[in-house]
């Protein structure tokens, strides 16, 4: 079965600074899709950004940003101008074109500073 | 919007007893899911089914069943719960086979066995 690996079970920003969170997976496929997901105290699961495999442009959804680089099986979830209600959870997630299922990373934490 | 509802938010069962934990989506998934998710380890597929009466082990079936009658709704079954069972479940559905979707995820069930 694929592996999703967070390699920083918690991370720390200032409020309107730039934070990387980390992802990697080990796969033989070649389709496959990423997601990064936000869990905030509520446990409510959000989906944030996600990303195909076959596409090389990194996926954008307003502050947030990935790199993705295929070959190096890496998965980076960028925010930009955090803000408070950020603090949450996140989590990488692979979800396999072959047989449908999803596998996720351990988590990080994510604490926005005033 | 996509509801995903788990029948319990909170359970306290004692061990030895046969806990069921329900599942109902709103959307016509084909596939539905069950994590338990506990600190550092994140979230792991217990379960998973992509229609009606079939399943499949995720990579940790151990002490858990599944029943999958209808395609709306989807049972996680403990046949006899023990402590280390005490974590929070998740349920999720998808579409299958569509391109780039996403799970949807319920509000979890934090579940303590005594």
């Amino acid at each position: 079965a694929q592996t999703v690996t967070q390699s920083q079970p918690e991370m720390s920003v200032q409020e309107a600074e730039t934070v990387t969170l980390s992802c990697t997976y080990d796969t033989s496929e070649s389709d496959y899709y990423l997601f990064w997901y936000k869990q905030p105290p509520s446990r409510q699961m959000i989906l944030v950004i996600r990303q195909e495999a076959y596409k090389q442009q990194n996926a954008t959804e307003n502050r947030f940003s990935v790199n993705f680089q295929k070959a190096a099986k890496s998965f980076s979830l960028k925010i930009s101008d955090s803000q408070l209600g950020d603090a949450a959870m996140y989590f990488c997630a692979y979800r396999s074109a072959k047989n449908n299922d999803m596998r996720f990373g351990a988590g990080t934490r994510l604490t926005v500073k005033p | 919007d996509v509801k995903v509802t788990q029948s319990s938010r909170y359970l306290v069962k004692r061990t030895g007893e046969k806990v069921f934990l329900e599942c109902v989506q709103d959307m016509d998934h084909e596939n539905m899911f069950w994590y338990r998710q506990d600190p550092g380890l994140g979230l792991r597929l217990i379960y998973f089914s992509y229609d009606v009466k079939m399943k499949e082990k995720g990579d940790i079936p151990e002490g858990y069943s599944v029943s999958r009658e209808k395609k709306e709704r989807f049972s996680l079954i403990l046949e006899s719960a023990s402590t280390n069972q005490t974590s929070m479940y998740l349920c999720a559905s998808s579409f299958m086979l569509r391109e780039n979707t996403e799970a949807f995820f319920g509000q979890g069930t934090r579940l303590t066995v005594v």
